[in-house]
């Protein structure tokens, strides 16, 4: 079935430092997403992309969608103490007349002020 | 516009007990999913929701069941609990059917199964 692997698993960062996470793919997605989980909150969507090549821009996070369709980036810019949480890539493709989400197992981050 | 609700926050429940979580979606939106998360397994999807009618599933085993009302709100439920069960069951309200993938997360309802 469909897997996403996501790395790194986790990141201690000093606060200012940039930030690179990536999720890849063996398999063909139509859409990218990216969420960020605070503790104790529900994920809330960072970026989406939908056609590859696409690189997009929220502020300090970047994100793109790889060309071959398998594989996304993020990037967090100049990072600072509220960047704290679990940041969750999630893939989308078509299963016949379906359209389904896969998710990555996250990449925590945890920024040293 | 207020956002997704969960019901309850937390629960405590015991083994083979059954419990029913509650979600309320974002005014308009007609997708519910649910979602069980726990450390190190990230988010599994459970089933999906649209119109009252089960979309999509997961692979979750007849347990775990979920319905969806004519204003939208869905439940779920988890019959004959096991210590396995014990997570952070998610909610997520969507405009469209079938998983775009742009999702709007309630807070969670924390199950414990002691």
């Amino acid at each position: 079935g469909q897997q996403l692997n996501q790395s790194p698993q986790s990141m201690f960062i000093q606060e200012g430092e940039d930030v690179s996470m990536n999720c890849t793919s063996s398999s063909i997605f139509n859409t990218w997403l990216w969420y960020k989980q605070d503790p104790g909150e529900g994920p809330v969507l960072l970026i989406a992309l939908y056609k590859a090549g696409e690189l997009t821009s929220n502020g300090r996070l970047t994100a793109q969608f790889g060309i071959t369709r398998k594989d996304s980036f993020l990037n967090i810019s100049a990072s600072i103490p509220s960047d704290v949480g679990i940041y969750f890539c999630a893939g989308q493709y078509n299963a016949g007349n379906n359209r389904k989400l896969i998710w990555g197992l996250g990449t925590s981050l945890a920024v040293n002020p | 516009k207020a956002g997704v609700t969960q019901t309850p926050r937390y629960l405590i429940k015991t083994r083979g007990q059954q419990v029913t979580l509650s979600c309320s979606p974002i005014s308009g939106h007609r997708s519910v999913s649910w979602y069980q998360q726990t450390p190190g397994q990230g988010l599994q999807f459970l089933f999906e929701y649209f119109s009252e009618t089960q979309r999509n599933k997961g692979n979750f085993p007849g347990r775990f069941s979920g319905r969806q009302f004519s204003n939208s709100r869905s439940e779920m439920n988890v019959s004959t609990l096991e210590l396995g069960d014990s997570a952070l069951y998610l909610c997520a309200s969507g405009l469209a059917e079938g998983s775009t993938g742009e999702l709007f997360f309630g807070e969670g309802s924390r199950l414990t199964v002691l």
